[in-house]
């Protein structure tokens, strides 16, 4: 069975400050790779996805994340952070023969402090 | 261009009433998808409906739940005499086309339902 792992239940950290969100997964077979964020009293809104070709994805709000297969990773990172990136962060896959469901991880809470 | 609207946002219902969650996808989608989030949990799929058709409904409990999107107005989830473990958020994608990887999905801001 495929599985998500997001071992940070909370990540807190400065504003201006570099975050890394990891993610880790679980499959025997190949999978797309998602990144959500769900900001508060919202819904979960797209980061960013990897399907192929260059392992390093650039997303929207200068987040990005860098696909390591043989780690089996999908750490979302972003260089200098702002209150406004405070949010909850979802790593999901889906599986490449059959995209129509998601597999989420339990999320990553980002608090980012002034 | 609304997003996906999910109502009520709040719903609390007594063990053994009956649940109704509402979904209006964004204009021009006619992709469906339930998910349920418990408490310390990830999203979990529940059903994926296309107009007036249930795609794939494997996440569903074989019980009390029910899922439609009819031709006309918004999908619905049910669910019949609630007990305590259906406290949860329930969200509702929409996209244009099915699939998560050929297009872009949208989700709504759920439903949180608590069973009192």
């Amino acid at each position: 069975a495929q599985s998500v792992t997001q071992l940070d239940s909370q990540v807190p950290v400065f504003e201006e400050a570099p975050v890394e969100l990891r993610c880790n997964y679980s499959s025997s077979v190949s999978v797309y790779l998602f990144w959500y964020v769900q900001y508060p009293n919202q819904g979960l809104q797209l980061l960013l996805k990897y399907l192929s070709g260059s392992t390093l994805v650039k997303g929207i709000n200068g987040f990005e994340a860098e696909f390591n297969k043989s780690q089996t990773s999908f750490h979302l990172r972003k260089p200098s952070v702002h209150i406004s990136d405070t949010a909850e962060y979802f790593c999901a896959v889906t599986l490449s023969y059959n995209t129509d469901k998601l597999i989420f991880g339990t999320g990553t809470r980002l608090q980012v402090f002034p | 261009n609304a997003g996906v609207m999910q109502n009520p946002r709040h719903l609390v219902r007594r063990r053994g009433q009956e649940a109704r969650l509402r979904c209006s996808p964004m204009k021009g989608h006619s992709h469906v998808y339930w998910y349920r989030q418990l408490p310390e949990e990830g999203l979990k799929f529940m059903v994926y409906l296309q107009k007036e058709n249930i795609i794939d409904e494997s996440g569903m409990p074989k019980e009390r739940f029910s899922a439609e999107f009819p031709k006309e107005g918004p999908s619905i989830l049910r669910i019949q005499q609630v007990v305590r473990g259906d406290s949860a958020a329930y969200f509702c994608a929409s996209s244009r086309q099915g699939g998560f990887m050929n297009t872009e999905a949208f989700f709504g801001q759920g439903t949180r339902l608590t069973v009192v």
